[in-house]
């Protein structure tokens, strides 16, 4: 049962456009999210993250919004860059755990000059 | 600072061998944590560490043994490999529970 769901295998924009990539979670004792950027051959990166009990988190670029009564959030990247191609997972924490990252199988961004 | 390390970055083995796999952080971070990522799917818990001294079993523990060595170092040992261990095995550590992880670079493993 896959509690953290991210539905687009891949995404593709162009440089400068936004990014949204989306994420659903299924356990409503999750209470703090994390966005992580992956690039091949090498450790996730954490980018952002968002408490349950906000709505909205920025930093520079990156915007988290966390809509809980749908149980979605998503991350916004305005304005993408080439640099931005990875590949981005969202993870929870809590659930019955603070130790376990429960992970989505992550989404492939490719921003294109 | 290095944040989380890892050796190896790659390693090879036979079906039935054993290797540890090491990791330190120089955060002075209280929580270590051990996942593997499979191919097309988010990375699964396999033992963490709360603090200096305890661990514990996560979602996959099966085949894989832990030692917490101090406060920077947590290992992850396989004392029989087999083939269904091939994956990428990733360290990662956080200030305390709840808090935010921070991942090594990872160590490829195939067993052949």
């Amino acid at each position: 049962d896959q509690q953290v769901k991210q539905n687009s295998p891949s995404l593709s924009v162009q440089e400068g456009r936004i990014s949204i990539l989306n994420c659903d979670y299924t356990n409503s004792m999750f209470d703090y999210f994390l966005w992580y950027k992956k690039y091949p051959a090498e450790g996730p990166t954490f980018l952002i993250s968002i408490s349950s009990i906000k709505d909205k988190n920025e930093d520079g670029r990156f915007t988290v919004f966390l809509n809980k009564s749908a149980k979605h959030l998503s991350l916004h990247i305005v304005p993408s860059q080439p640099g931005d191609s990875a590949v981005y997972f969202c993870a929870a924490l809590g659930g019955g755990s603070n130790y376990k990252l429960t992970f989505g199988k992550g989404t492939l961004l490719t921003v294109n000059p | 600072n290095a944040g989380v390390t890892q050796t190896p970055k790659f390693q090879v083995l036979k079906t039935g061998q054993s290797m540890t796999l090491q990791c330190a952080q120089d955060m002075n971070h209280n929580s270590m944590y051990w996942y593997r990522q499979d191919p097309g799917m988010g990375l699964r818990l396999i033992y963490y560490s709360a603090s200096e001294g305890t661990t514990d079993k996560g979602e996959v523990p099966n085949g894989y043994n832990v030692s917490r060595l101090n406060k920077r170092e947590f290992s992850l040992r396989l004392e029989s490999a087999a083939p269904s261990q091939t994956s990428v095995y990733f360290c990662a550590s956080s200030e305390k529970a709840g808090e935010t992880q921070y991942f090594g670079p990872g160590t490829r493993l195939l067993v052949l």
